[in-house]
């Protein structure tokens, strides 16, 4: 069946560096790609989304490229900040009819000033 | 952000009582879901719906059930609350499933729930 797998966590970054949070998914057919973000008691919103190969999301300075060929959908960012610090999803939607999501464990980032 | 509220937002019950959960939308959306996040999983699907009184089961719906009477609100019920449902509990709804932006998901804060 479909599956997402992330990179472990957490990462710890300084303030100002670059971001890497690596994405590779299962799935059949055409799958949409999502990464949600969770800030500390709160639920998820939805930070960027692809929904067909080389399609480029971003938001906020985060960008992340669906790449059918590597079946990944890596999230990056430039220049990060603590306000930052959060739970990374990233989440397909498969070809079925019901809308479910298929997240992954989530990566949790760490921003030092 | 989107209209989405659940109720309650914390709750502590004890094994073998029942629980019910409530998320209510403001949004007029057509389906909703139910997934309880964990450590280590992510989010899960328990259940989801796609219209008023049609619904069906997610990966993970043993001991669960859940109602849909009306548009606007998604009833989660542990018939008989057990420790492994011990959990944090999210709502989410789309306008639809289909691509062209209406399937994205939008989340509701999520119901803390500790089975003791």
């Amino acid at each position: 069946g479909d599956s997402v797998t992330q990179m472990e966590g957490p990462v710890t970054l300084s303030e100002e560096a670059f971001l890497t949070i690596n994405c590779t998914y299962t799935a059949t057919g055409y799958p949409s790609l999502f990464w949600y973000v969770q800030y500390p008691g709160e639920g998820l919103q939805l930070l960027l989304k692809a929904t067909k190969a080389d399609d480029k999301g971003s938001n906020k300075g985060f960008e992340a490229t669906y790449r059918k060929e590597t079946t990944s959908f890596h999230l990056e960012k430039g220049s990060v900040q603590v306000s930052d610090s959060a739970v990374y999803f990233c989440a397909l939607k498969g070809s079925s009819n019901t809308g479910k999501l298929i997240f992954g464990q989530g990566t949790t980032l760490q921003v030092k000033p | 952000d989107a209209g989405i509220t659940q109720s309650p937002r914390h709750k502590v019950t004890e094994t073998g009582t029942p629980v019910t959960l409530r998320c209510h939308q403001t949004e007029n959306h057509r389906y909703m879901y139910w997934y309880r996040q964990d450590p280590g999983h992510g989010l899960r699907l328990i259940h989801y719906s796609y219209g008023v009184k049609d619904t069906d089961k997610g990966e993970v719906s043993d001991g669960y059930s859940v109602s849909r009477s009306k548009t606007e609100d998604f009833l989660l019920t542990l018939e008989s609350a057990t420790s492994s449902q011990t959990s944090v509990y999210f709502c989410a709804i789309s306008e639809s499933t289909r691509l062209a932006g209406g399937e994205t998901q939008y989340f509701g804060p999520g119901t803390r729930l500790l089975v003791l």
